[in-house]
């Protein structure tokens, strides 16, 4: 069956950098992209970009473009997101996702940005 | 972008009753739409994809219907459990793109 297994959490100072994994199962890897969302503490869902495991090719949302940077190693079956220069308001929870017919989600990593 | 607009933003209901809750696109999503389940401290968890396609494990009571851009996910009869945050999402097309989410409530 699909699985997204994602990294632990994270405590991180403003200004630091964080990567997140998210390792694949059950399906082609290279076959379909991985998306990431976000959502901050008592908010909505809010998509941060894909990248599409085949090339390494991806795209991000307006607002994270210059801060994140999203890639894979095809080896292992993982994508990783890093988000640099972290402020306080990108304390969430990122989730990795994939759609193949059928949505599939990780667990979630919670980063927490505090000085 | 395109825009995800839920329906209402709060639904007071009473166990046993139906709930009826509403997401519309502002442009065709074809039925790439999805409805999400999400209570405190955990993941959304994914109830219906294809705008009518119910994920496994998903108790017959949730259903998903499609009628150009606008979405319905209904629940037949409210368990204790239902009482939750309900999101859509649509998938087809990049960014992927969120309701605002609708908080059933007793």
């Amino acid at each position: 069956q699909v699985q997204l297994v994602q990294s632990g959490a994270e405590v991180k100072k403003p200004g630091a950098s964080v990567k997140v994994s998210c390792k694949a199962s059950g399906y082609t890897f290279t076959g379909y992209y991985i998306h990431w969302v976000r959502q901050a503490p008592g908010q909505g869902l809010e998509w941060v970009g894909w990248i599409n495991p085949n090339n390494g090719d991806t795209d991000y949302a307006q607002k994270f473009q210059g801060r994140v940077t999203m890639t894979r190693d095809t080896s292992i079956s993982t994508a990783y997101m890093e988000v640099s220069r972290l402020r306080s308001d990108d304390t969430a929870v990122y989730y990795c996702e994939v759609v193949t017919g059928i949505i599939y989600w990780g667990q979630g990593t919670l980063v927490t940005v505090s000085a | 972008e395109i825009l995800m607009t839920q329906s209402p933003a709060t639904l007071s209901v009473s166990p046993g009753e139906r709930a009826t809750l509403s997401c519309r696109a502002s442009q065709s999503v074809a039925r790439n739409l999805a409805w999400y389940q999400q209570k405190p401290g955990q993941a959304p968890r994914l109830l219906i994809y294809a705008a009518s396609i119910r994920a496994t494990a998903i108790p017959a009571r949730f259903s998903g219907s499609a009628s150009g851009t606008d979405f319905t996910l209904t629940i037949s009869s409210l368990q204790s459990e239902d009482f939750a945050v309900y999101y859509c999402q649509q998938y087809d097309d990049w960014p992927q793109t969120f309701g605002q989410g609708t908080e059933v409530e007793i």
